[in-house]
């Protein structure tokens, strides 16, 4: 069975430009997490989807971030315009929904460098 | 304020011998807990859980310890081998069913051989 896939996997851009990343989850899995990751901390949640529905996106700074979740299935975070401090990896995650595995599972993530 | 804490951001230890990995949390209402396993340029991979119902769970050569009057929790590799070299990530989360977990900073295990 197919992993959590991201891309791309490296994206370097200037500052004051837009920057998309994409994710598609394993498949049959109705929750999607979309996390912030600096170097030397843990993932921190920017947003969850049940579904198509975000139903917890009170860490996404939402004047230059914005995600969309289609058809509950792929996911697309932007950033708009980057600054530097955006500078670190983003990780998709998913899991079967609620009631189920409370297990996540990881994509390996877009290291994004902001210059 | 971290919820989440992982004093240690570094461990080294022989092949062979103990690794004990240690996290701890302020937030009492806590009641699940996780450890993800991280090597370089891949995704965190889940290794391991508890609930709050229990102190002690046990899976192969990975045990976790759980202390919920010292909000307190620990990761046992017995006997450490040089593939488990990586970053140890402990996660805790106050939802039903476990779907917001708040992450520590992780600890990076070095195996010697």
């Amino acid at each position: 069975e197919a992993g959590v896939v991201q891309s791309p996997r490296y994206k370097i851009i200037e500052k004051k430009q837009p920057v998309a990343f994409w994710c598609n989850p394993i498949s049959g899995h109705n929750t999607l997490y979309w996390y912030l990751q600096n170097l030397g901390q843990g993932p921190e949640l920017l947003i969850r989807y049940e579904n198509e529905e975000a139903v917890d996106d009170s860490q996404l700074p939402k004047d230059r971030f914005s995600a969309e979740r289609l058809k509950g299935v792929d996911s697309t975070l932007k950033i708009q315009p980057a600054e530097l401090g955006d500078s670190a990896v983003y990780l998709c995650a998913s899991s079967p929904g609620q009631g189920a595995s409370y297990e996540q599972y990881f994509g390996p993530g877009t290291r994004l460098t902001v210059t | 304020d971290q919820q989440v804490k992982q004093n240690s951001p570094s461990l080294s230890v022989q092949e062979g011998r103990i690794s004990i990995l240690n996290c701890d949390y302020t937030n009492s209402m806590f009641d699940y807990f996780l450890w993800y396993k991280k090597y370089p340029a891949e995704g965190p991979t889940f290794l391991i859980s508890i609930s709050s119902i229990k102190d002690k769970n046990e899976d192969g050569r990975f045990t976790v310890f759980l202390n919920k009057s010292a909000k307190h929790l620990s990761l046992h590799i017995v006997p450490s081998q040089p593939g488990d070299s990586a970053v140890y990530f402990c996660a805790a989360s106050v939802d039903n069913y476990g779907q917001n977990f708040v992450f520590g900073p992780g600890t990076r295990l070095s195996v010697l051989p």
